[in-house]
């Protein structure tokens, strides 16, 4: 019963380095979601990907690049990260825009 | 864009008695409205939901409001414990061209004291 994975848990960056978050599903939903979350602003939109092969930005995308790799899997890009990136990312992924979603259990990602 | 305005960002209340988060929307197109429940730790969790076809949806304890008409919604919590200390966010789905996202407000920190 995995639901949404996240990996890593936790990741400490340099700035100008870059990584990607990655994200997979089992539960077979379309709709994939990339948010932050900071202190004080509740979750942002970063990137979403409402079927496989198609992708939109969010409110926060500049700084991000998303890749839906195939129906279960979505990933976060940070080419240069910045210390304004520093934050808790979480994947979510739902059958379609109008039902539950499912979040992972974050990243915590911290840029120094 | 769809914009979602929660409040109030933080609210006490005693053990038994009733918590109340209002939330607007900017989208009239917007039609699913989702409360999420997040724990220290951990990522949001669906707690209920309403569809703009609806206008209120009880769940034991915890009921949502919804009024299409001045675009906001309500979660009203009642008998409160400490169990339901935590954060929460109500969120509206708009659809586009692109698809349909789902936007979230800012939160609401709820403590329960016994």
């Amino acid at each position: 019963n995995a639901g949404v994975t996240q990996t890593p848990k936790f990741q400490v960056l340099k700035t100008g380095q870059s990584m990607t978050l990655q994200c997979a599903q089992d539960m077979n939903h379309n709709s994939m979601y990339w948010y932050r979350q900071d202190p004080g602003m509740g979750l942002r939109l970063i990137y979403y990907s409402a079927s496989e092969g198609t992708t939109d930005k969010g409110e926060v995308p500049n700084g991000y690049n998303v890749s839906r790799l195939n129906k279960r899997e979505f990933s976060l890009r940070l080419e240069s990260a910045a210390p304004s990136q520093t934050s808790v990312y979480f994947c979510a992924s739902s059958a379609t825009g109008r039902t539950e979603a499912f979040f992972g259990q974050g990243t915590r990602l911290t840029v120094v | 864009g769809e914009n979602v305005e929660q409040h109030p960002s933080t609210l006490s209340v005693q053990e038994g008695d009733s918590a109340v988060i209002k939330c607007t929307y900017s989208d009239s197109a917007s039609n699913y409205f989702p409360w999420y429940k997040q724990e220290l730790g951990k990522g949001p969790q669906l707690i209920i939901d309403i569809r703009s076809n609806v206008g209120e949806k009880k769940d034991q304890r915890i009921a949502v409001t919804l009024n299409k008409t001045a675009k906001h919604f309500s979660l009203h919590i009642t008998e409160t414990q400490p169990e339901d200390s935590a954060v929460y966010f109500c969120a509206a789905s708009t659809p586009n061209q692109a698809g349909t996202a789902l936007i979230f407000g800012k939160g609401t920190t709820l403590s329960v004291s016994s």
